[in-house]
């Protein structure tokens, strides 16, 4: 069955430093996002991506963060300086198309910044 | 503001008890209800409701949607401890166009012991 991948499955990383999440998303699916989950709290959104573009992006997506697909098939998260409250689990979804249908998600990527 | 209200937060039953979780949503373009179980990482699909008053089944897992008082519960019957999980809820609610950014509850955590 076609799925959602990720990479690492858990960073640690001091705190400033820059990190990149990956993401395979799932082959024919068109749209791209990025959830995250505090230890405790809620899956938020952070951003969607469609047509090599950001689509939407939520408060928490500042200026830190960027996504990207350089290649046509990996779908990557970079925060350029991290603070200890981005210490989360970063899910990467995938949706095939515009009517409805679900959300495909990874296995999810640990961040720890200490 | 958007809101998805599960209840209740946890819930422990025993091997073979029905449980009902429960999902009210505030919406201003409601478009459709999902469920996902989380296990340890990623949350899984389990159900997407669009009409009102049509149940939707999968196994012991059953659910369905009240358009009009905006609620949507979870039935599990038989449950096994393999149930164990957290059980979200999550609507694309207030999100124009094709951007499906899905708001989710706190979810449900569910402990089926044997």
């Amino acid at each position: 069955e076609p799925e959602v991948t990720q990479t690492p499955s858990h960073q640690v990383t001091q705190m400033g430093q820059e990190v990149i999440l990956r993401c395979v998303p799932i082959s024919n699916h068109l749209y791209f996002y990025w959830y995250r989950q505090i230890l405790g709290q809620k899956v938020e959104f952070l951003v969607s991506f469609y047509n090599n573009e950001i689509s939407e992006k939520s408060e928490i997506f500042d200026d830190q963060f960027s996504v990207e697909r350089p290649d046509g098939s990996n779908f990557t998260l970079k925060i350029r300086s991290t603070k200890l409250e981005d210490s989360a689990m970063y899910f990467c979804a995938s949706k095939i198309g515009t009517s409805g249908g679900e959300l495909f998600f990874g296995e999810g990527s640990r961040l720890t910044v200490l | 503001e958007d809101k998805v209200v599960q209840s209740p937060l946890s819930l422990v039953v025993h091997e073979g008890d029905t449980v009902t979780l429960n999902c009210s949503y505030e919406v201003t373009n409601f478009r459709s209800l999902l469920w996902y179980k989380q296990e340890k990482k990623a949350p899984t699909f389990l159900f997407m409701l669009t009409s009102s008053g049509i149940e939707k089944k999968s196994g012991r897992l059953s659910s369905i949607l009240d358009k009009k008082e905006l609620f949507s519960i979870l039935n599990i019957t038989a449950t096994q401890t393999g149930d164990s999980a957290i059980y979200l809820c999550a609507g694309p609610l207030n999100s124009g166009g094709s951007n499906y950014k899905l708001t989710f509850g706190k979810g449900t955590l569910l402990t089926v012991n044997p």
